[in-house]
């Protein structure tokens, strides 16, 4: 069965670095999206991606976090300079529409 | 404003048990609903949503529009469900809104 990856899956960085996150989601899906889940809470959406573009985005996508489909296969999350405020598990996910979403394994970001 | 509640942080049965855990939503319109299952070190990975109304690993959940709740139950309860499971909520087209999740333990 086809899934959605993630890399890595663990990322330490220092405070005011940035930091991409690589998904690859699932080749015949159209809509992406990426939550976090900071430990102990719950998961939260961050922004949603579709035909090239933001689709949709939270309060918590502010202007450090950026998202990019620079190729065919790859969706990006980059956070311009991370905060501590920022370590949490990120999961990537895609659709082909109305269908239920399929989540990666998650990247474990930990900032210095 | 849409919302998810499961109200049990945890909770904590014994194999062969039943099981039921809790999901209440807000949401005016017409709800699509999924419950997410995430063993050990794993991905979040779908168990059930309401409008295909079928039976995985034993856990069935049914949609109560009156109560708004989305309760996932299983009657016996075995080990290897030990796990997070979280419920979520669609409105319309758009990104899922997750409840906290509970944590289910299963006891031997």
């Amino acid at each position: 069965e086809p899934e959605v990856t993630q890399t890595p899956s663990h990322q330490v960085t220092q405070m005011g670095q940035e930091v991409i996150l690589r998904c690859v989601p699932i080749s015949n899906h159209l809509y992406f999206y990426w939550y976090r889940q900071i430990l102990g809470q719950k998961v939260e959406f961050l922004v949603s991606f579709y035909n090239n573009e933001i689709s949709e985005k939270s309060e918590i996508f502010d202007d450090q976090f950026s998202v990019e489909r620079p190729d065919g296969s790859n969706f990006t999350l980059k956070i311009r300079s991370t905060k501590l405020e920022d370590s949490a598990m990120y999961f990537c996910a895609s659709t082909q529409g109305d269908q239920p979403q399929h989540f990666g394994d998650g990247t474990r970001l930990s900032i210095l | 404003a849409q919302r998810v509640t499961q109200p049990e942080k945890l909770l904590s049965v014994f194999k062969g048990a039943p099981v039921e855990l809790k999901c209440n939503y807000s949401y005016s319109g017409s709800p699509e609903l999924f419950w997410y299952v995430q063993y050990s070190r794993q991905r979040l990975q779908l168990l059930l949503r309401h409008i295909s109304r079928e039976s995985i690993k034993g856990f069935t959940a049914d949609l109560n529009k009156g109560e708004t709740s989305f309760h996932l139950k299983k009657p016996f309860a075995q080990e290897e469900d030990s796990a997070m499971y979280y419920c979520a909520l669609r409105p319309g087209n758009t990104p899922l809104v997750f409840g906290k999740g509970t944590r289910l333990s299963v006891i031997a």
